[in-house]
C-alpha cells in the first residue's frame, strides 16, 4: 500500500466555489502528478512537480494550479469551479533519479461541480 | 502520433477461468511499459514493468508479455479471483524526456462473477 493521501475522497459543491484537493506523501519522492481521470477514459498529466517549488502545467490543459511549498505536500486548487469540472483527480509520486520509476497513485478525489 | 489502444474495453468472466488482455501502442521512442490494476474508486497499482529486451514477466498469477517489434503486450490472467475485479491500465513510457512521459490506455474493465 502506497504511503500517498488524498482528502477529500468526494465532494459535491456549487459553481463558482474555490476548492484546493490535498496531496500529501510520506515517501520523501520528489517528483509529483495530478492527473484528471474521466469513467472509461484514460488519466490525462494536468500538472507536475519536480521538488519544492517547481511547478509545470501537463499535457492537459487545466484551469487549475498547484504549489509545491513542502516536499511531502503538492495540492491542486480551482479558484472558481464549473461543472466542466466535475471529474476524478488522482495525486502521484515517484522516484526522482530513476525515469521508469512505478508512480504510486493516492486513492483520488471525486469531484462534483452542480 | 503517440498512442495506447487496449482491447477488449470490457470483458466478463467466470471465477476460475484465464483470461488475457491486450494492449497495442505506437508510442515511440519506446522505454517501458507497465500494467496498472485500478480497484473502483482506488489509485491505480502497478503490476508489471517491462523494458525493450525482456519477452516476459510474472507477478503471481499475472504474466505480461511484450513484442516490442509489433508493438503489442498482453497481460494474461491466471485462475481469476472475485479481487481480480479492475480495470486493467497499459501505461508506455518513452525516452523523449527526463520526466519519462507516459501514455496511458483506457483500460480493460474485468468483472469475475462467482
Amino acid at each position: 500500500e502506497a504511503d500517498i493521501y488524498q482528502t477529500p475522497r468526494y465532494l459535491v459543491i456549487g459553481t463558482g466555489k474555490k476548492i484546493t484537493l490535498e496531496c500529501s506523501q510520506t515517501m520523501g519522492h520528489d517528483k509529483m502528478y495530478w492527473y484528471q481521470q474521466d469513467p472509461g477514459m484514460e488519466l490525462h498529466l494536468i500538472h507536475y512537480s519536480y521538488g519544492v517549488n517547481s511547478t509545470e502545467k501537463g499535457d492537459l490543459s487545466s484551469e487549475s494550479t498547484v504549489s509545491r511549498i513542502r516536499t511531502e505536500h503538492f495540492p491542486l486548487t480551482l479558484e472558481s469551479a464549473r461543472p466542466s469540472h466535475t471529474s476524478q483527480y488522482l495525486c502521484a509520486s515517484s522516484e526522482p533519479l530513476d525515469s521508469s520509476a512505478a508512480q504510486y497513485f493516492g486513492p483520488g478525489t471525486r469531484l462534483l461541480v452542480l | 502520433k503517440n498512442q495506447v489502444e487496449q482491447s477488449p474495453q470490457s470483458l466478463i468472466i467466470l471465477e476460475g477461468k484465464n483470461c488475457t488482455l491486450q494492449c497495442n501502442y505506437t508510442v515511440s521512442p519506446f522505454s517501458n511499459l507497465r500494467w496498472y490494476k485500478q480497484d473502483t474508486g482506488r489509485g491505480p497499482v502497478s503490476l508489471t514493468i517491462m523494458t525493450f529486451s525482456e519477452n516476459t514477466k510474472s507477478n503471481g498469477r499475472y504474466t505480461a508479455t511484450l513484442d516490442a517489434d509489433t508493438k503489442q503486450s498482453s497481460l494474461h490472467i491466471t485462475a481469476s479471483q472475485l479481487s481480480d475485479s479492475a480495470s486493467y491500465i497499459c501505461v508506455v513510457s518513452d525516452r523523449g524526456s527526463t520526466l519519462g512521459r507516459l501514455y496511458f490506455g483506457r483500460g480493460t474493465q474485468l468483472t469475475v462473477w462467482p
